[in-house]
């Protein structure tokens, strides 16, 4: 299994610019979301999916939309990139359904907005 | 409002120090506790995880936390740290009656000296 795999590894955008972050998992995970890494503030949820056809907002969901169409897939979509939205970000699946669950973490996507 | 703290921004050790990293958290009813770690350059793996049971919990690496519901703690401890320990912890919490969200608390980087 590749596990969680997330492209691109790195991205400049300009203001203004629109761009999607692909997240993808061979596990077949119903559970999946997008976090992002800011110095000193952890890991905050952005988005998340409890399985195909279902999203729901997280702690800081401005500016992000997403869709889970596949349970495999669940891209995130920056519409009109902020240089406030520089950041690290990161995907994850688990289980959704077995308590013993761990979350996989995607090796991150390291974005910068100018 | 969901929200889990973390004691301090930055620990320094020597080798052979014992480390204990505080976690606190603030989440209605009954919760499930994690500890990951994030070495420099890599994505976050999981440590150990609390459900039920034993509040002791043993994790890898020689790592163990323990849960004290009335303090809502779940301390992150070691005997003797290695450089190899030098990371980022986060503290994470998800609610037992709603597997959805994962909240990280903002994360303790751990320098271990040799």
């Amino acid at each position: 299994n590749a596990g969680v795999t997330q492209t691109p590894k790195f991205q400049v955008l300009k203001t203004g610019q629109s761009m999607t972050l692909q997240c993808a998992q061979d596990m077949n995970h119903e559970y999946m979301s997008w976090y992002r890494q800011d110095p000193g503030m952890g890991l905050r949820l952005i988005h998340y999916s409890v399985g195909a056809g279902i999203t729901d907002q997280g702690e800081v969901p401005n500016g992000y939309n997403v869709s889970r169409s596949t349970t495999e897939d669940f891209p995130l979509r920056l519409l009109s990139a902020a240089p406030s939205q520089t950041s690290v970000y990161f995907c994850a699946s688990k289980q959704f359904r077995d308590r013993g669950y761990t979350q996989y973490f995607g090796p991150g996507t390291r974005l910068t907005v100018l | 409002a969901q929200s889990v703290s973390q004691h301090n921004h930055h620990v320094i050790l020597s080798e052979a120090a014992s480390l204990e990293l505080g976690c606190n958290y603030s989440y209605g009813g009954t919760v499930n506790l994690f500890w990951y770690v994030q070495y420099p350059g890599q994505h976050l793996q999981l440590l150990l995880k609390y459900f039920s049971g034993d509040p002791l919990v043993k994790g890898i690496k020689g790592f163990e936390a323990e849960f004290i519901k009335s303090k809502f703690s779940f301390n992150l401890r070691k005997p003797s740290v290695q450089w190899s320990d030098t990371a980022e912890y986060f503290c994470a919490v998800s609610s037992k009656t709603s597997y959805d969200k994962v909240i990280f608390g903002p994360g303790t980087s751990l320098s271990v000296i040799p």
